[in-house]
């Protein structure tokens, strides 16, 4: 079957780097994304990784690894505002979605 | 972020009840999508729209009832509903449903069963 693995809930500091793992066995990869999802909103897109390595956009980074089936969201410079749940969804070879549970981030003063 | 708009916000209905939600999306794209979210589960897809014909029923039950007018339109019909259909109800559209599109959502409508 198709499963993706990521932590329930993560806690960090204001101003600290969190890293949020997420690894997947599915049929097939076309692409992996992260998403973001404040309490009563929208998931709203962060990343996406198809090759192996990392990609860094401002305090957000991403990071994909094929052969181990595995990927990382790293939040630098935290603040209150990245409180939320981070969501790891796998492209299948179908090109469907295959989402984990999300991680639920708390960010503490 | 207006890209993909959903209502009603929240939806509370009985069993026996009749309603419809209503995503509409603005951006462009061809294919649109149905989830479901309930608590802390992940994601399942419920239905697919790719230029208005249905490309996806992921052995939803009968008792939902999707309809997609046109690309910027997507309902999602409910009747005779269960407690355990409660949930948040997203909508999604992306470009293309065959290709590894990014999918953007609306807010979603909390839906309470009773």
């Amino acid at each position: 079957g198709q499963n993706i693995d990521q932590p329930t809930e993560m806690t960090a500091t204001e101003g600290a780097i969190v890293q949020i793992n997420c690894t997947y066995q599915t049929s097939g990869f076309n692409g992996l994304f992260w998403y973001q999802q404040h309490a009563g909103e929208a998931p709203t897109f962060l990343s996406y990784n198809v090759l192996d390595g990392l990609e860094e956009k401002g305090r957000f980074s991403s990071f994909l690894s094929r052969s181990k089936g595995y990927s990382y969201l790293l939040l630098k410079e935290l603040q209150m505002k990245d409180s939320a749940s981070y969501l790891c969804a796998v492209m299948d070879s179908n090109y469907q979605l295959i989402w984990g549970a999300g991680t639920k981030l708390i960010i503490k003063p | 972020e207006t890209g993909v708009t959903q209502t009603p916000r929240h939806l509370v209905m009985g069993m026996t009840n009749k309603k419809s939600l209503k995503c509409e999306q603005h951006l462009g794209h061809n294919a649109m999508y149905w989830y479901k979210q309930s608590a802390k589960k992940p994601l399942e897809l419920m239905f697919v729209y790719s230029l208005e014909e249905r490309v996806e029923n992921n052995s939803v039950p009968s008792r939902f009832s999707p309809e997609c007018p046109n690309s910027s339109h997507l309902f999602l019909h409910l009747h005779t509903l269960q407690p355990e259909d409660s949930a948040l109800y997203l909508c999604a559209s992306s470009l293309t449903s065959g290709g590894a599109d990014t999918q953007y959502f609306g807010p979603g409508t909390r839906l309470t069963v009773l």
